[in-house]
């Protein structure tokens, strides 16, 4: 059974920095692209990032764009996302995503989310 | 950056009725790269149909996708109790980014 489980969500300022975590099982990881989707509050969806199955190759939202990094350990079987120079407007429910395949961008699994607020 | 639209942005129906969901794009979708996903409150979205019209394992088949270009539907074909949810398109054929409709609430009526 694919697992994806998302930690790392906490309170912080604005101007402050972040590393969100995904712990993969259930599937061999370094096979798929990984994604991180956001959710801010009664809101909709928003793609964040995503990166290939060798980290070779990454992709950023506009608006994360210089700011948010993702990588990957395969060795350990999962996925990060630093986060700096937050803003407020970053506040959300981020969420791992794996891809069908390499860089198909349809996501098949998704694990339940770590919520991030940005508030002073 | 593709924008999608959705449409309705509520729909109110009974079980048992046909729900029909659209989804516009502000330019044309190269190869039908577009996918719905189903998202019940609390839980995380679950894809249903990706390349406009093919189902995703496990999904049944009162869910339909079709369309081409910049038009794309969703269809449920019978409203189940669980079925009641929001729905997103989401665009994939421009390449990274991707990007997402704002959602298609169905409740029910």
């Amino acid at each position: 059974e694919v697992q994806l489980v998302e930690s790392g969500g906490v309170v912080v300022q604005p101007g402050g920095s972040l590393r969100l975590s995904c712990a993969a099982s259930g599937f061999t990881f370094d096979d798929y692209t990984m994604h991180w989707v956001r959710q801010a509050p009664g809101k909709g969806l928003e793609w964040v990032s995503l990166i290939s199955w060798d980290g070779g190759s990454t992709y950023y939202a506009d608006s994360v764009k210089g700011r948010f990094t993702i990588s990957r350990d395969n060795s350990k079987n999962s996925l990060y996302l630093q986060m700096n120079s937050l803003r407020t407007e970053d506040t959300a429910l981020y969420y791992c995503a794996k891809d069908i395949g390499e860089q198909q961008l349809v996501l098949d699994y998704w694990g339940q989310g770590t919520l991030v607020t940005v508030s002073s | 950056e593709i924008v999608l639209t959705q449409s309705p942005g509520t729909l109110s129906l009974s079980p048992g009725e046909r729900a029909t969901l659209s989804c516009r794009a502000s330019q044309s979708v190269s190869s039908s790269y577009l996918a719905w996903y189903q998202q019940k409150p609390g839980q995380a979205p679950r894809l249903l149909i990706y390349g406009a019209s093919s189902r995703a394992t496990g999904i049944p088949d009162r869910f339909s996708g079709s369309g081409s270009g910049t038009d794309f539907t969703l269809t449920i074909s019978r409203l189940e109790p669980e079925d009641f949810a929001v729905y997103y398109c989401q665009q994939y054929g421009s390449s990274p980014p991707s990007t997402f409709g704002q959602g298609t609430k169905v409740e029910i009526k």
